[in-house]
């Protein structure tokens, strides 16, 4: 069964700081992995979805890595602002179209 | 593009009723999943439905169930509600193929009372 990792489970940092987060997962026969962005008490907002024929997408700020055969990815997001404060999961889509989560890292951007 | 659309937002039941929930996937879509998500926990499958049929269940007893409709909205029905079933409940849609994603609602608000 697939097992999807998270970590660190909380960050905090100051404003403008560069930060990797970091996802990791032990089946590497997926179809594709996705980030997502959740506030409190909401639903789930897809960042990046990143194919398993893909190494890395971008998107403002964001850029994701995957590396499948290691079973991992990165979110990289670049100087952090205090709106980027949320919890950042990601999920990977297993070759029997199960998606999987991972337990999330909670992020909070320091002004 | 209408989203994923689920309803009520909110949901006030008391414990030992049964609560209804509601979703609408994205045109196209005919995958629906639910989740749910405990004040301070992680996302928990539910249940996931294809094509009307269930495709797959979460360690959730079996007062959890549900169904998909021919146009591919579905609905969660909670049965003998508990005080720990206060929850958000998210459900998702996707496209079987494997290269698509996630596309989440907003979520319902369940507080059993």
């Amino acid at each position: 069964k697939q097992e999807v990792t998270q970590i660190p489970a909380a960050l905090s940092v100051p404003e403008g700081e560069n930060l990797v987060l970091n996802c990791s997962f032990t089946d590497s026969a997926i179809y594709n992995l996705q980030w997502f962005r959740q506030d409190p008490g909401k639903g789930l907002t897809s960042l990046l979805l990143i194919q398993s024929s893909q190494r890395e997408q971008t998107s403002g700020r964001l850029n994701a890595s995957l590396d499948k055969s290691s079973g991992r990815s990165t979110l990289y997001i670049a100087a952090s602002q205090p709106g980027d404060s949320a919890t950042y999961l990601c999920a990977v889509r297993g070759t029997g179209n199960q998606f999987y989560f991972g337990t999330g890292t909670s992020l909070t951007v320091i002004p | 593009e209408a989203g994923v659309t689920q309803s009520p937002t909110h949901l006030i039941k008391t414990r030992g009723q049964q609560a209804t929930l509601r979703c609408s996937p994205i045109s196209g879509h005919t995958s629906v999943y639910w989740y749910q998500q405990a004040l301070g926990l992680g996302l928990q499958f539910l249940l996931w439905y294809d094509e009307g049929e269930e495709r797959n269940r979460g360690n959730f007893p079996p007062r959890f169930s549900g169904r998909q409709f021919p146009n591919y909205s579905s609905e969660l029905n909670v049965n003998a509600l508990e005080l720990e079933d206060s929850a958000l409940y998210l459900c998702a849609s996707s496209s079987p193929p494997g290269f698509y994603g996630y596309t989440f609602g907003s979520g319902t608000r369940l507080t059993v009372v």
